[in-house]
């Protein structure tokens, strides 16, 4: 079965340093999305992706994130200079259409900023 | 605005239904939908509900939706230990089309012999 993949699944960084998380979607889906889950708190949209922009995106989501798709199959979350309070599982999802809505998650990446 | 509340802790013994419940502000939600998340694990997708349906059955889930009152519910019959992780529910309201999910903080689900 088709799966979302994410590397690495986990991450160490200095404070101030850049990140770039890694994902795979489902082959066939047009539509890409970038979550985040802070250690004890909810699963937090940060932003959607397509057709090669975004279409929507959080408050968190501020100028230190980007998104990417450099290539026919990755799909990459940027943090330019990473804080202590960006520390959080980060996961990437995918879905086919917007009409169906069904989301595909993948493992995460768990990001330690020190 | 959006909003999802879940209970956060459920202990159940081995064999016992386990229901899992959910409520939402957002009316114009479309999907309504429940995760799963074992330790160290993602969040996999176990089950989900159109607006404009009462109930879904999925072999041992069942979910009930009473839109009137924007409650969600999630049965799980013959609870076994493997069922032990956190339930997320999770709505997509309609905010202009784009497929933003808004979780619920989960429900742990502790089963025990």
């Amino acid at each position: 079965e088709p799966e979302v993949t994410q590397t690495p699944s986990h991450q160490v960084t200095q404070m101030g340093q850049e990140v770039i998380l890694r994902c795979v979607p489902i082959s066939n889906h047009l539509y890409f999305y970038w979550y985040r889950q802070i250690l004890g708190q909810k699963v937090e949209f940060l932003v959607s992706f397509y057709n090669n922009e975004i279409s929507e995106k959080s408050e968190i989501f501020d100028d230190q994130f980007s998104v990417e798709r450099p290539d026919g199959s990755n799909f990459t979350l940027k943090i330019r200079s990473t804080k202590l309070e960006d520390s959080a599982m980060y996961f990437c999802a995918s879905s086919e259409q917007r009409s169906t809505d069904t989301q595909y998650f993948g493992p995460g990446t768990r990001l330690t900023v020190l | 605005g959006e909003d999802v509340e879940q209970s956060l802790f459920l202990s159940v013994r081995e064999g016992d239904s386990s229901v899992i419940n959910c409520t939402y502000t957002d009316s114009s939600s479309t999907y309504l939908y429940w995760y799963k998340q074992e330790p160290g694990a993602g969040l996999q997708l176990l089950t989900y509900i159109f607006s404009n349906m009462d109930m879904k059955q999925d072999q041992r889930l069942t979910v009930l939706l009473n839109k009137k009152d924007k409650h969600l519910s999630l049965r799980i019959a013959d609870t076994q230990t493997g069922d032990s992780a956190i339930y997320f529910c999770a709505e997509i309201p309609f905010s202009g089309g784009y497929n933003k999910l808004i979780f619920g903080a989960g429900t742990r689900l502790a089963v025990h012999p």
